[in-house]
């Protein structure tokens, strides 16, 4: 079993809708979630970080995370079609003084107008 | 603010060529850096990281080495180039060693090895 495991996708959905993503994970040691944002060709940029679960909004994104279920979660309101990219879950825990992440394989998402 | 230059942007080389990818972080110190590559479906796969100047720690056996020079400065390098090496590069960092840091990435060096 991988240790983060991320539906590919892709995802379409119309302009305004929802965006909602997930990712799960298998190691109870990780306790720091991100989700980076990659557009073609470009290298990731960061988006959500959090550590704590519950809920965290920044503008349009939500994030989420659920410990005792392993499961984290991005939520896109009002999707714009410059939100189509590939969405990255990410998640560390500490390792000999050093913050290793491990990622999901990403989601492509496509927002149409 | 802090700024992380990768080069070149694209590269197309032959098998059994050497290569030399090029990293360097501008404002801010003593850094933390990683190249990863990434591949289609496959995800980002760590490859080196580098704690300080003349410190890399290899992730998975392979054709590739790193190397840093300075501070802010982070080589990706190979004797000779194999098909598979073909992917996408990214170099981050990150401010320390810190679990919680997050990472920064730049804009990514696209190989092809023909």
């Amino acid at each position: 079993q991988k240790e983060v495991e991320q539906d590919p996708g892709p995802l379409s959905v119309p302009e305004g809708a929802i965006v909602s993503l997930n990712c799960t994970y298998s190691n109870s040691a990780f306790q720091y979630f991100m989700w980076y944002r990659q557009y073609s060709r470009k290298g990731p940029e960061l988006l959500m970080y959090t550590y704590s679960s519950g809920n965290k909004e920044d503008g349009r994104f939500t994030a989420q995370v659920d410990k005792s279920s392993k499961y984290i979660s991005l939520f896109i309101r009002d999707s714009q079609p410059s939100d189509s990219a590939t969405y990255l879950c990410a998640m560390s825990f500490p390792y000999y003084g050093n913050n290793r992440l491990a990622f999901g394989k990403g989601n492509q998402v496509v927002v149409i107008p | 603010s802090q700024t992380i230059h990768q080069w070149p942007a694209t590269l197309v080389q032959p098998v059994g060529s050497p290569l030399s990818l090029e990293c360097t972080v501008e404002g801010t110190s003593n850094p933390n850096l990683y190249w990863y590559r990434q591949a289609a479906g496959r995800g980002l796969q760590l490859l080196f990281y580098s704690v300080g100047i003349g410190q890399i720690s290899s992730e998975v056996p392979q054709n590739l080495s790193a190397s840093r020079p300075q501070d802010r400065q982070f080589i990706l390098s190979s004797k000779k180039l194999l098909l598979s090496d073909s992917g996408f590069y990214l170099c981050a960092w990150s401010s320390s060693g810190g679990p919680g840091d997050e990472q920064f990435f730049g804009p990514g060096t696209r190989l092809t090895v023909l």
